[in-house]
């Protein structure tokens, strides 16, 4: 089935350091949303976007909408040992059921 | 304010043995879905139920069946498991089909099968 590509799949990083990875897709999206799933436990939803170009932040984490509608970025900033985990992003096609993954971004923090 | 519910976290199954897995929201949400998740392939659908009384074929229905008992509860039954089948399951719920407002997922069970 279809799947979004992710980059980085993986990053280590030092604690207090930026972090920047991207989804991209050949489809293009209504909506594009984020998750962070951490370890034995199930995806937790961290930002929704609607609007192509759209910038929304949930604290230190902040997410774009691609203009093209085919790609969405997630920065974190100042990353903390709790940032670890891995991060999926999602696309949905309005009008259907279809709820498209990432293949994930695993994150380390290195305190 | 539990979410979704999952029962059970783990369990063994031999080859050709049955059982069910769980689901339970409390959200009064009207979509529910299951989904496994494997080492480098992510998360595919299963099935999904847009709501109390529908449930149609996800991704990967293949060896699987489904009941929406209610519009809380969506089980997903394994009639005769596989090694193939071992994976971790989720379940998910959201307010509308397509869950552009975002899913809320379960723990998980983590399933294998000898």
């Amino acid at each position: 089935g279809q799947q979004l590509n992710q980059s980085p799949q993986s990053m280590f990083i030092q604690e207090g350091e930026d972090v920047s990875m991207n989804c991209t897709s050949s489809s293009i999206f209504n909506t594009w949303l984020w998750y962070k799933q951490e370890p034995g436990e199930g995806p937790v939803l961290l930002i929704a976007l609607y609007k192509a170009g759209e910038l929304t932040s949930n604290g230190r984490l902040t997410a774009q909408f691609g203009i093209t509608r085919k790609d969405s970025f997630l920065n974190i900033s100042a990353s903390i040992p709790s940032d670890v985990g891995i991060y999926f992003c999602a696309g949905v096609t309005s009008g259907t059921y279809k709820y498209i993954f990432g293949t994930g971004t695993r994150l380390k923090v290195l305190a | 304010n539990a979410g979704v519910t999952q029962t059970p976290k783990f369990q063994v199954l031999k080859t050709g043995q049955s059982m069910t897995l769980q689901c339970a929201q409390d959200m009064n949400h009207n979509s529910m879905y299951w989904y496994r998740q494997d080492p480098g392939m992510g998360l595919r659908l299963i099935y999904y139920s847009a709501s109390e009384g529908t449930t149609d074929k996800g991704e990967v229905p293949n060896g699987y069946n489904v009941s929406r008992l209610n519009k809380r509860e969506f089980s997903l039954r394994l009639e005769s498991a596989a090694p193939s089948q071992t994976s971790v399951y989720f379940c998910a719920s959201s307010v509308g089909l397509g869950g552009q407002y975002g899913y809320t997922f379960g723990s998980g069970t983590r399933l294998t099968v000898v």
